[in-house]
């Protein structure tokens, strides 16, 4: 059983186009996030969940957009997207807030043309 | 906030050796984690090391915590094929009133057959 899944795996696009990555985890968790790792393997937060309440949110473009339905989802969507934007995006989920491990999807790689 | 630093970037070891990957950081933190990555694959957690611990031992993980150098290192004795990978150590820091992982740029280690 896959712990935190992401898809698509893989999403190639164009500029100006609007995408979404979707994220859910079945391990019960009350904490959900969202990184993007660059080409140089940088890994930065983005946004950060708690039952369903945004909690953190990086200096992110409002082209990017979490929602959380519920507890075990957190999708983000992407308007307009810009070249920039191509990298790896990972969702990741944990217990708490505070002092526990994070677990991570897969990843998502996403190009825009 | 500040992002951790690891060192060396690269590391390239015979199979049976140990490996010594190294992680400083600027500010106070509530603990520190160390993640794996296999190529093309989610963050791996392998190790967490609170604020108030100096060591910290998993299998054939070992890893030290200095707050007052602000540096942590990890140690993976006998060290197989399969661990080659990268590390990456992250930091537990408070931002917008919620705590946040910072991760540093990762170890890439490569064990020789």
């Amino acid at each position: 059983d896959t712990a935190v899944s992401q898809t698509p795996k893989y999403l190639v696009t164009q500029m100006g186009n609007d995408k979404s990555i979707k994220c859910e985890q079945n391990l019960g968790h009350d904490t959900m996030y969202w990184y993007k790792q660059d080409s140089k393997k940088f890994l930065k937060i983005m946004f950060s969940y708690n039952n369903k309440e945004l909690i953190i949110n990086e200096t992110v473009p409002n082209r990017f957009s979490p929602k959380s339905p519920d507890k075990a989802h957190l999708n983000l969507h992407i308007n307009s997207l810009e070249l920039g934007d191509s990298a790896v995006y990972f969702c990741a989920s944990s217990r708490e807030t505070t002092t526990y491990e994070q677990y991570f999807g897969p990843g998502t790689r996403l190009t825009v043309t | 906030s500040q992002q951790g630093e690891e060192d060396p970037q690269a590391l390239s070891i015979q199979e049976g050796e140990n490996a010594t990957m190294n992680c400083s950081y600027k500010t106070s933190i509530n603990n520190l984690q160390w993640y794996r990555q296999n190529s093309g694959r989610g963050l791996v957690h392998l190790i967490l090391i609170r604020s108030n611990e100096r060591e910290k031992h998993s299998g054939r993980l070992r890893v030290t915590l200095d707050t007052s150098k602000k540096s942590s290192s990890l140690l993976i004795t006998a060290s197989r094929a399969a661990d080659t990978a990268s590390y990456f150590c992250a930091t537990e820091q408070l931002f917008q009133g919620a705590q946040k992982l910072v991760f540093g740029q990762g170890t890439r280690l490569t064990i020789n057959p």
